[in-house]
């Protein structure tokens, strides 16, 4: 069965240094979402991708954060400089369309970040 | 806005026992609803949905019926199995700010332990 694959499963960094996650999605899959997820809570979308393009990015700190798919295939989510609060499970997720309710997505197995 | 609200745990059974989650949403339009369940350390796993009213998604022996009239997806099993312990999340997928697209809101989940 095809899966959503992620690294790395653990970074640990030190505040104000960079980190990049990177995610490659189902083969065949146009959509691709990053997620947050803090302990103890449901994830929260941070970007979405149709293809190569931003489709939603408004819960994405665009001062520290950016996410690129630029071939439309795989995805890179960065952080610079990292903070504190960045330490959380950050979850990537595709599916094979966008715009329907009725689609489902599936997720990676996440990379947990911890930030010192 | 969106918004899932679902029953605060921890939620400790012993093996056999009957469970029950409560989940209930608000959202405009007509929303397709999800349960995905979390394995210590993983990713979420979609375990079950329902895209219209009425409609019983079904997977593992977790049964959710979608209730437009109570707006709720509460989750059962008539059997649980020490295999069962994880975290549950209620979701939704519905039109985000008066958009068009689709993005999925999650509950806070629930941790649920099975003793054997």
């Amino acid at each position: 069965e095809a899966e959503v694959a992620q690294s790395p499963r653990y970074k640990i960094t030190e505040k104000s240094q960079a980190v990049a996650f990177w995610c490659d999605p189902i083969s065949g899959h146009a959509t691709l979402y990053w997620y947050r997820q803090i302990l103890g809570q449901g994830p929260e979308l941070l970007v979405q991708f149709q293809d190569e393009s931003v489709v939603d990015d408004s819960q994405l700190p665009k001062d520290r954060f950016s996410a690129e798919r630029l071939k439309g295939v795989d995805s890179t989510l960065k952080i610079q400089p990292a903070e504190l609060g960045d330490s959380a499970m950050y979850l990537c997720a595709s599916s094979e369309t966008q715009g329907f309710s009725t689609d489902t997505q599936y997720f990676g197995p996440g990379t947990r970040l911890t930030v010192l | 806005g969106n918004s899932v609200t679902q029953m605060e745990g921890p939620v400790t059974l012993s093996e056999e026992a009957f469970l029950t989650i409560n989940c209930t949403y608000t959202a405009t339009g007509y929303p397709s609803l999800f349960w995905y369940v979390q394995y210590p350390g993983e990713g979420l796993q979609l375990l079950l949905k329902a895209t219209k009213a009425d409609d019983k998604g079904s997977n593992k022996g977790f049964e959710a019926t979608y209730r437009k009239e109570t707006t709720s997806f509460h989750l059962e099993k008539g059997s649980v199995q020490v295999s069962d312990s994880a975290v549950y999340f209620c979701a939704l997928s519905a039109p985000h700010s008066g958009g068009s697209n689709y993005k999925l809101t999650f509950g806070k989940g629930t941790l649920l332990t099975v003793n054997p």
